[in-house]
């Protein structure tokens, strides 16, 4: 068990829909990082948060969006989607001055 | 950005074999990370190895910074050591990981 937690597992949607994925980070780590890992993409980094601000951005769409809550936990909302959004959508933290991250189990996404 | 090439991409290992796999990176690292996927697509923390060589049972690893390269190395090898090894850097602390491709092994009883 990493001590990242990730929910729901599983989330079967329609095209033109929204869903919000939710990410706790372990306890203590002010960082968390979204990661999309795709069958033709591979595992591409999305969006960075440390402490409720945001950090970093990677290759996320517009239609993407996420935030970092007081209590830390993060969450990432999807909208407008489409088929090619169907991925496993991962969630990874961090602590201050420490690099290793853990990762959470997945959501894994399907759009139909 | 910074490039991550492993290789080779596909392993077929008969069980109790021993193999090797390489990360090759473009840049100087702070972060150097290797991840084991398993068939439910679980992300697994084998090794923060920055540089040297650390063990884990079977498993080991050896990151040689000036040259930019990582070696993870499977011994006697399992049917649970299936899935697609990954190898993962930051190049500073913080920062968000850049991953390779990944190496798919494939261990046959």
């Amino acid at each position: 068990d990493s001590g990242v937690t990730q929910t729901p597992k599983h989330l079967i949607t329609a095209t033109g829909q929204r869903v919000t994925l939710r990410c706790s980070p372990r306890s203590g780590d002010l960082s968390v990082y979204w990661y999309q890992q795709s069958l033709d993409q591979g595992l591409q980094f999305l969006i960075q948060y440390y402490n409720g601000e945001e950090r970093a951005k990677g290759n996320i769409l517009e239609r993407f969006s996420a935030q970092q809550f007081p209590d830390l936990h993060s969450e990432l909302n999807l909208s407008s989607l489409e088929l090619g959004d169907s991925a496993l959508y991962f969630c990874a933290s961090s602590g201050t001055g420490v690099t290793e991250a853990f990762f959470g189990q997945g959501t894994r996404l399907t759009v139909v | 950005g910074i490039q991550v090439e492993q290789s080779p991409p596909d392993l077929i290992l008969q069980e109790g074999a021993n193999s090797t796999l390489r990360c090759n990176f473009s840049d100087s690292v702070n972060n150097l990370q290797w991840f084991h996927q398993n068939p439910w697509g679980q992300l697994i923390n084998l090794f923060y190895i920055p540089s040297g060589t650390k063990q884990n049972g079977r498993l080991s690893a050896t990151t040689v910074a000036t040259e930019r390269y990582s070696l993870l190395y499977i011994s006697s090898s399992q049917t649970t050591d299936s899935g697609v090894y990954f190898c993962a850097v930051s190049r500073a602390a913080g920062n968000k990981l850049t991953f390779g491709g990944g190496t798919r092994v494939l261990v046959k009883p």
